[in-house]
């Protein structure tokens, strides 16, 4: 089966850019989608098909998807940024997420 | 707006059943894909199962192939998940969530479920 792998963690200093990759066989051949999911709450989409913003989420994520691995990068990181973002794909149909990562903004 | 509320968690029994509820409104539920996805305490995400608009495709985990079965009831903007044959590693916070097929673009609040004796 297909699998996904995150960094566990990743800090970075509040208004400097932060970046979560996500790794997998030839991931760029598929659509990467991106979820951010803070304590006690349900997860929200902030990208999907590699790079696409939904409604409402701000312009800061973006997203990239290339060889065997899929970024979100959050440029001028916010205090409000903080939770556990997690990638995922659709693969031989079914859905696979990855590990996550706990971003800590400090 | 798309508001998606589960309902049907609780405690139960290793090897006993349970079936899970998801309310749909805000959007045309017999359009859209529908997914279940799990958390367990303290873990990530995991993807249980998926539904196509019509009911006529369903995908699951295999995790949870054989055990629960994914349905839908278009005529009352419903998804539900049987589950069957529970075990102690089912326990977690189940989600409904709308899909696209590739992906899912609204998350209801979720619903406990305990499997302990």
């Amino acid at each position: 089966s297909y699998e996904l792998t995150q960094p566990p963690s990743v800090s970075v200093s509040p208004g400097q850019t932060a970046s979560i990759p996500c790794s997998g066989d030839n991931l760029g051949d598929k659509y990467g989608n991106w979820y951010q999911q803070k304590p006690g709450q349900s997860p929200v989409l902030v990208i999907y098909e590699d790079a696409k913003r939904p409604s409402g989420i701000p312009e800061r994520f973006s997203g990239s998807n290339s060889g065997n691995t899929a970024t979100l990068t959050i440029s001028g990181t916010q205090p409000m940024d903080e939770g556990d973002y997690y990638c995922q794909v659709w693969d031989s149909n079914t859905v696979v997420f990855g590990g996550g990562t706990k971003l800590t903004v400090l | 707006q798309v508001h998606l509320v589960e309902s049907g968690g609780g405690v139960v029994q290793p090897g006993r059943s349970l079936r899970l509820s998801c309310a749909a409104s805000g959007f045309t539920f017999s359009g859209s894909g529908m997914h279940w996805v799990r958390q367990a305490p303290g873990k990530g995400l995991e993807w249980v199962a998926l539904i196509y608009s019509g009911g006529g495709n369903q995908f699951y985990a295999d995790s949870v192939k054989g055990r629960f079965t994914i349905s839908r009831d278009n005529s009352n903007n419903m998804l539900f998940l049987q589950m069957n044959s529970l075990r102690a590693d089912d326990t977690a916070v189940y989600y409904c969530a709308r899909g696209p097929i590739g992906f899912a673009d609204y998350w209801g609040q979720g619903t406990l479920v305990t499997v302990s004796s």
